[in-house]
């Protein structure tokens, strides 16, 4: 699987937008990317994926460099229950399975007031 | 909807002691897994289950055992428990082996004195 970088830590003024980047240069052509994250004590939570388009969900947009080398997930909004560590993981689908995601170190998104 | 249930929230064992972790889903997913977190730590995965009646090994088996009781529930048991496993345990499920979004549960924090 591909290695991503994150920053380790990352602060964002609340009702701006956060934009949270992470490489993938080793990407290969069928390995999604996958953005999860975590706040203080629970557990994961997933927010959202993509192959090589953009995309949106309730939570956020995902958008993807047409080389595939890095990626940025956008919180539009950002309040203070955005604060959490963010993991952004490569992976491919059906091979293997879930059970091989890595959950790295991930950046620690601070928003304040 | 209560997703991923995991019990007991918290524990505290002496060392030798044994107990049993339970974990169940109410999604109707076939795969389940076990992951640790220590603190300051990204999560590695213990064993999972890619479907009712398989378990695999994962990153960090030793010291544990699982059981997949039936489609819904799964668990982590700790025969002799070590300080070494002091740590938060979480459980987590997806439809199906392969797709890799989790659903994971708030966590169960366990303390081996």
């Amino acid at each position: 699987d591909a290695k991503t970088t994150q920053p380790t830590s990352m602060d964002c003024a609340e009702g701006r937008a956060a934009n949270l980047p992470c490489n993938h240069s080793t990407i290969s052509g069928n390995e999604y990317v996958y953005w999860y994250r975590q706040i203080h004590s629970q557990g994961p939570q997933y927010i959202i994926h993509g192959l090589k388009n953009n995309e949106t969900n309730e939570m956020a947009s995902l958008i993807i460099t047409e080389d595939r080398k890095s990626s940025t997930l956008i919180l539009p909004h950002a309040t203070l229950r955005d604060t959490a560590v963010y993991y952004c993981i490569v992976r491919v689908v059906g091979n293997q399975g879930a059970q091989k995601l890595v959950f790295g170190q991930g950046t620690r998104l601070t928003i304040n007031p | 909807n209560a997703g991923v249930t995991q019990t007991p929230k918290f524990q505290v064992l002496k060392t030798g002691q044994s107990m049993t972790l339970q974990c169940a889903q109410d999604m109707n997913h076939n795969s389940m897994y076990w992951y640790r977190q220590d603190p300051g730590m990204g999560l590695r995965l213990i064993y999972y289950s890619a479907s009712e009646g398989t378990t695999d090994k994962g990153e960090v088996p030793n010291g544990y055992n699982v059981s997949r009781l039936n489609k819904r529930e799964f668990s982590l048991r700790l025969e002799s428990a070590a300080p070494s496993q002091t740590s938060v345990y979480f459980c987590a499920s997806t439809p199906v082996a392969g797709a890799n979004v989790l659903t994971f549960g708030a966590g169960s924090r366990l303390t081996v004195l």
